[in-house]
């Protein structure tokens, strides 16, 4: 299995300007998580799906970030429009969902940096 | 915020010592999971806990999941220039349904020779 799979690994864009970060997960799971990680706040959750059903969003900043998961093979988080602040490694997991095994796999994140 | 307490922050090590490193929590969790994540990579699976008082080893790390269900800790034996890392404990919480993992704030491993 290829693991979880993120595009583009590296975004620049302007402020103001509106960001898609594409999420492939490991095919079978059915739980896919959206992270944020920045050295002032380490790893935070943003939003994670069950069965492409949004469960929590709660850690999603502000309107300005929505995320979608239109199949179980595909999720998206977009980020309209982008700030300086927005900077900061994203990073997708998976994994089998509910029950004991839990364990979630991640990809190799996208590095967004917003001038 | 962030409700995993993890230690120490950061760790200047020998070639050849061995490395310890806990997380410790107010909450009980069902699940503990160790990371591992280099510079510009995610973070890689260690090693998954399940059980209160489960002790479990992959090659040189040993970690295990605290009788309480409060906290869990991490040890590598014998450290060697690529344990260099950040390390990252990670729970379930009884109270969640839904496989939300919470992450302690990781501990950054500098291995000199």
């Amino acid at each position: 299995d290829a693991g979880v799979i993120q595009s583009p690994r590296h975004e620049v864009t302007e402020m103001g300007q509106e960001v898609t970060l594409r999420c492939k997960p490991i095919s079978g799971h059915n739980s896919l998580f959206w992270y944020r990680q920045t050295m002032m706040r380490g790893l935070e959750l943003l939003i994670y799906f069950n069965n492409n059903v949004p469960i929590d969003d709660s850690g999603m900043p502000e309107d300005r970030f929505s995320a979608k998961m239109p199949n179980a093979s595909f999720s998206t988080l977009k980020i309209q429009p982008s700030e300086p602040r927005d900077s900061a490694v994203y990073f997708c997991a998976s994994s089998l969902g509910v029950g004991l095994q839990t364990e979630a796999f991640f990809g190799q994140g996208t590095r967004l940096t917003v001038v | 915020g962030q409700q995993l307490n993890q230690s120490p922050q950061s760790m200047f090590i020998q070639e050849g010592e061995d490395v310890s490193m806990n997380c410790t929590s107010s909450s009980i969790f069902n699940t503990w999971l160790w990371y591992k994540q280099d510079p510009g990579e995610g973070p890689v699976l260690l090693i998954a806990l399940y059980k209160a008082g489960e002790l479990t080893s992959n090659g040189r790390l040993t970690a295990q999941f605290g009788i309480t269900r409060k906290d869990s800790f991490l040890n590598i034996s014998a450290s060697i220039p690529s344990d260099v890392g950040i390390y990252f404990c990670a729970g379930i919480m009884t109270t969640d349904s839904w496989g939300k993992l919470q992450f302690g704030a990781g501990t950054q491993v500098v291995v000199t020779p």
